[in-house]
């Protein structure tokens, strides 16, 4: 069966600091990987979706970026937080009509 | 921008009775999805429903599809304490697009032991 993991569950970081959060997929291959963002009491928002390695397709303007260095990993970065970068961000994966989500990381920038 | 708009917000019921939470969205779509998140966990996949489908039963879930309104329902019936929870309806951008899925703001609902 398939898994997603995602990586580190918290974290809280200063205005400028940099941020990496990692999400693997398990048992499956060549899926779409996707990084949404989830503001306090508001939907999701897409940020990146990927449909293989090296191809990110971003959705809004914004001060993150995400890479795919491998087929079943999906990286989203910034070189310098905002106060406004702070959120609850799901890595997912997904083949077809159905999207699979990981746990989730919280994100507070101070 | 969001395609899908949940209604209501919030919903509270007592155990037993049934729970409503209606979607609607603005564009043409190929399927329309409906997800559950608990609270500061990530979202988990209910049922899909295709847009040349009208209604969808999955267990104590019921799902219809009004693509002349644009709409959908989500029925609980039974509810139970662990049905607290927020939901979703997701729709992809039609078009052949799909997988990219567009989410709503959610229903909040807490069902009462």
């Amino acid at each position: 069966s398939q898994t997603i993991h995602q990586w580190p569950a918290t974290l809280v970081q200063p205005v400028g600091s940099p941020l990496s959060l990692e999400c693997t997929v398990e048992g499956t291959s060549n899926p779409n990987l996707y990084w949404y963002r989830q503001a306090a009491g508001r939907g999701l928002q897409l940020l990146f979706y990927s449909v293989g390695i090296g191809q990110i397709s971003s959705e809004v303007p914004q001060n993150l970026s995400a890479s795919r260095p491998q087929d079943r990993q999906f990286i989203l970065s910034s070189k310098k937080l905002l106060l406004s970068d702070s959120g609850f961000y799901l890595c997912a994966w997904g083949r077809g009509n159905t999207i699979y989500f990981g746990e989730g990381s919280w994100l507070t920038v101070v | 921008s969001q395609q899908g708009e949940e209604d209501p917000q919030a919903l509270s019921i007592q155990e037993g009775e049934n729970a409503t939470m209606n979607c609607s969205y603005k564009t043409s779509i190929n399927n329309l999805q409906w997800y559950r998140q608990n609270s500061g966990r990530g979202l988990v996949h209910l049922i899909l429903i295709r847009s040349n489908e009208r209604e969808k039963h999955s267990g104590r879930l019921r799902v219809t599809l009004d693509t002349s309104k644009k709409s959908s329902s989500l029925l609980i019936t039974a509810s139970r304490a662990a049905d607290t929870a927020s939901y979703f309806c997701a729709t992809d951008a039609g078009g052949g697009s799909n997988y990219k899925l567009t989410f709503g703001k959610g229903t909040l609902l807490t069902v009462n032991p």
